[in-house]
């Protein structure tokens, strides 16, 4: 069973650019999150959906959006990028169904954003 | 709100010894809690994780966890050691029940010396 999928695993860009990454979970997970993780602010949550739908957000500005699609891969985008958005972005996915979960995340690779 | 802490930055440890990584929790209502592992330039591997029942859990690669109510604590074990297991390791924290969102620790940097 294949794991988790992140695109692309590196990328740099500019100040100002935007930039869009994409997470492929395990077949059969409906559920994915995405974590940003720094030498300074450690690994923090940016968001979680689950069929299609966002259903919890981190603190993060506007700047930083995703969506899930039908087949539940997902995508991050953020905008007008800043020097400050240089982390790796890992992407989760669980076997959760409706409810209650008690299951683990399976996590991807990351995708290492360096903004010059 | 919920929290795990991470008191030591960095653990070492002689190959062969056994190794405890440090974790407290503060929660409100039933703790889930997690111990990942995280390798160079990789991603975060599932370890072991507590939801109800008996205190110690085993997990992968050898690893197991205690999880003690009365100290509110959620230490990372094994009795012995492999230079392989130098990474970083997290503690999380289940936000809720009805949520995938983990609140993790700092990390511990675990070194096993030859």
């Amino acid at each position: 069973k294949a794991g988790v999928t992140q695109t692309p695993r590196y990328l740099i860009k500019t100040r100002g650019q935007q930039v869009t990454l994409s997470c492929s979970p395990i077949s059969g997970h409906r559920s994915v999150s995405w974590y940003q993780q720094t030498p300074g602010q450690g690994l923090q949550f940016l968001f979680e959906y689950f069929s299609e739908t966002q259903r919890n957000k981190g603190n993060f500005p506007g700047r930083f959006s995703g969506r899930q699609f039908s087949n539940s891969r997902s995508e991050m985008n953020v905008s007008t990028l800043e020097l400050g958005d240089s982390a790796l972005y890992l992407c989760a996915s669980s076997h959760r169904a409706a409810g209650t979960n008690t299951g683990e995340l399976f996590f991807g690779e990351g995708s290492r954003l360096t903004v010059l | 709100a919920q929290s795990v802490a991470q008191p030591e930055d960095q653990v070492n440890v002689a190959e062969g010894n056994p190794l405890t990584v440090k974790c407290t929790y503060s929660v409100s209502g039933n703790p889930y809690l997690f111990w990942y592992v995280q390798y160079p330039n990789r991603g975060l591997q599932f370890l072991l994780k507590y939801i109800t029942g008996d205190n110690l859990v085993k997990g992968s690669y050898g690893f197991e966890a205690e999880f003690n109510k009365s100290q509110t604590s959620f230490h990372l074990k094994k009795p012995s050691a492999l230079v392989s297991d130098s990474a970083l390791y997290f503690c999380a924290v289940r936000d809720r029940s009805e949520t995938d969102k983990l609140i993790f620790g700092t990390g511990t940097r675990l070194q096993v010396f030859p």
